[in-house]
């Protein structure tokens, strides 16, 4: 599974835009991209998934360049309960459930 | 959107009980689930592999006698923390893949924090 590298930690304040940047320079031709939000005490919550190029939701952007060695994730308008860590995990689609591999994450603290 | 649930979401026991969690795919079949735990101020760490009707498969380091997976049926997988002792305690949490349109997202339960005297 290719490794991934993110800052440990963000400040933000409220009514900012949050990019968060992720590395992945051993990236496989059919690893996705995903990110998780995970919130104390609870477990990690599904934001967003990409492949290349652009990807839009109603909570985040996903951006991938084309060599695909990097992803941001962008969160508009933040506000206090975004504060949160934030996962960037890179994977295969296997079909049959795929292994994930957590690194340290970044947490974000959003302030007044 | 798909949900999987936990249960319990909290237990505290003494030292040599041995504690079942449950992990539920509650709208969706799951032929693979996971198990992960977490330490305080700590990323998650896959424990191993739950397959429907088949054996668990096991990180590196992780003791399958002391926490032994079962996967009942598409919708359900238990962890059993066998003898459990205080370094046990932690957070343990259980995910489930779910395929849609050429893709695959992992679904995550609530977790379950575990307490041992």
């Amino acid at each position: 599974l290719a490794k991934t590298t993110q800052p440990i930690s963000m400040d933000s304040y409220e009514g900012q835009e949050v990019n968060i940047t992720c590395s992945h320079n051993n990236i496989a031709t059919n690893d996705y991209i995903t990110w998780y939000q995970q919130f104390p005490s609870q477990g990690p919550r599904f934001i967003i998934q990409g492949y290349k190029t652009k990807v839009t939701n109603e909570v985040a952007s996903l951006f991938i360049p084309a060599d695909r060695k990097s992803s941001t994730l962008s969160l508009p308008r933040v506000s206090l309960s975004d504060t949160a860590v934030y996962y960037c995990l890179v994977g295969p689609f296997t079909g049959g459930g795929n292994k994930l591999t957590f690194g340290t994450g970044t947490q974000l603290k959003v302030e007044l | 959107g798909a949900v999987v649930s936990q249960h319990p979401s909290w237990v505290i026991c003494k030292s040599g009980t041995s504690v079942k969690i449950e992990c539920r795919s509650l709208d969706f079949q799951a032929t693979t689930m996971f198990w992960y735990r977490q330490f305080p101020k700590q990323s998650l760490m896959l424990m191993a592999t739950s397959n429907e009707g088949s054996k668990a498969t096991y990180e590196q380091g992780v003791e399958k006698d002391k926490f032994l997976i079962n996967h009942a049926s598409l919708t359900l997988s238990t962890l059993t923390v066998t003898s459990a002792h205080p370094e046990d305690s932690s957070f343990y949490i259980c995910s489930a893949p779910r395929e849609q349109q050429f893709q695959e997202t992992q679904y995550f339960g609530p977790g379950t924090r575990l307490l041992v005297l």
